[in-house]
């Protein structure tokens, strides 16, 4: 069975001031992994997904398939960053399986 | 991005009553459509996939009699909860694959589902 742990539900951090956030997960199979972000009072939307490598919004994420990890990272925080994250694993059923999430907080 | 609408947006009914929700895709056509449930605080889990012309595929320990689910077209799935109680009460969301997106999952803005 797959597993998603996003191990903060909270994380306040300063503005410009860097952010980590962290996601572990646990699956059998070759791992494809999302970030999803709800900002308030708007739908569920992807950020980014590992095997794009790609930064949106200057946030970055790489999959360390040694340490199960796919943590999402930005050098300096944005107080427009923040927002409810979603870390999410591809099931071999072609299904998203999300972790319990984790509200940034960016103070100014 | 590709755009997925919920209807209603809010809804409260009595016990023992049926609620349907519909999800629609917008701009495009969705082979594959996905319902998830939300409890405040909580993840998204996922109940059902919801494939055009052929039965949902529900989720272990998500009842298909109580949780209806028919996905007659390309840009419509709907999610019927059959006689409601306080506990169905939830935030359910859908998303919809977009096969010109590298079928990647858009997401409606959800439906807050409030049983009495």
């Amino acid at each position: 069975a797959q597993r998603v742990t996003q191990p903060e539900k909270l994380l306040s951090v300063f503005k410009g001031a860097p952010v980590e956030l962290k996601c572990n997960y646990s699956y059998s199979g070759s791992p494809e992994l999302f970030w999803y972000v709800q900002y308030s009072r708007q739908r569920l939307q992807l950020l980014l997904r590992h095997i794009s490598r790609e930064s949106i919004k200057g946030f970055t994420a790489d999959l360390n398939k040694g340490e199960t990890s796919f943590h999402l990272k930005k050098p300096f925080a944005q107080e427009e960053d923040s927002a409810m994250y979603y870390c999410a694993l591809l099931t071999g059923a072609n299904n998203l399986f999300f972790g319990t999430g984790t509200r940034l907080t960016v103070i100014p | 991005g590709a755009v997925v609408s919920q209807h209603p947006s809010r809804v409260i009914c009595k016990s023992g009553t049926s609620v349907k929700i519909e999800c629609r895709s917008l701009d495009f056509q969705a082979t594959t459509m996905f319902w998830y449930r939300q409890f405040p605080k909580q993840s998204l889990m996922l109940m059902a996939t919801s494939n055009e012309g052929s039965k949902a595929t529900y989720e272990q320990g998500v009842e298909k009699d109580k949780f209806l689910i028919n996905h007659a077209s390309l840009t419509l799935s709907t999610l019927t909860v059959t006689s409601a109680h306080p506990e169905d009460s939830s935030f359910y969301i859908c998303s919809a694959r977009d096969p010109r997106a590298s079928n990647e999952q858009f997401f409606g803005p959800g439906t807050r589902l409030t049983v009495l």
